[in-house]
């Protein structure tokens, strides 16, 4: 079975452009969640689709931050416009429904964005 | 809100046991997950625990203490390849599934 595909892998922009992260969860994975890691902290929840719907974006930084997942398959989010801060390790993960945890969540290698 | 510790770094010798610690606290408790990440690679699934007690899988063992919001992480028979960062990560009742992670433990595993 494929794993989680995320694209690309590193980003490097200024502040102030827009960048467009993308996850390929595994097939079938109808839960699928954003994480990030910025320097020196732990990693921390940003949001999490079942299928096409958002159902809980509590950890959304701010509206400069958007997640969508259309047809319930791949997700993009997209800063707009990126600042300095929003460099980190952005992580997408997936699991299958019902989720019992005995699986654990499948991780993506992450994309790597530096917002100089 | 919780906090999550785990001890950020250890060294253990090639062969021997290792046992990394996480101590949480929470409003609501359901569940807790030990990651294991290579440098630059995907956090990978080691185990699960949301009953008290011990689960073992292979070199790995986890152990869980509810009353006492204590885990640990036992790795038996260090391998180089052992060396990488072990997350904790705790999932609240009501949080839906989203994963609370500790910074990490940083594991260097020597000859």
């Amino acid at each position: 079975e494929a794993g989680v595909t995320q694209f690309p892998s590193h980003s490097v922009i200024e502040k102030g452009q827009t960048v467009t992260l993308r996850c390929d969860p595994i097939s079938g994975h109808d839960n699928l969640y954003w994480y990030r890691r910025v320097m020196g902290k732990e990693i921390k929840f940003l949001l999490h689709f079942v299928k096409e719907s958002k159902q809980d974006e509590s950890g959304m930084p701010n509206n400069r931050f958007l997640a969508e997942r259309t047809g319930g398959t791949y997700s993009t989010l997209k800063v707009q416009p990126a600042e300095l801060e929003d460099s980190g390790v952005y992580f997408c993960a997936s699991s299958p429904l019902p989720e019992t945890g005995r699986r654990g969540y499948t991780f993506g290698s992450g994309t790597r964005l530096t917002v100089v | 809100g919780q906090n999550i510790d785990q001890p950020t770094e250890m060294t253990a010798t090639e062969g021997a046991i290792v046992q990394i610690n996480c101590t949480y606290q929470t409003s609501g408790f359901n569940g807790l997950f030990w990651y294991q990440q290579h440098a630059g690679e995907a956090p990978t699934f080691l185990s699960y625990n949301v009953l008290d007690g011990l689960e073992e899988k292979g070199r790995f063992s986890s152990f869980l203490s509810r009353s006492k919001g204590y885990s640990y992480l036992l790795l038996k028979e260090l391998q180089m390849k052992d060396s990488a960062s072990y997350l904790c990560a705790v999932r609240e009742r009501y949080s839906g599934y989203a994963l609370n992670f500790g910074k990490g433990t940083s594991l260097l595993v020597t000859p």
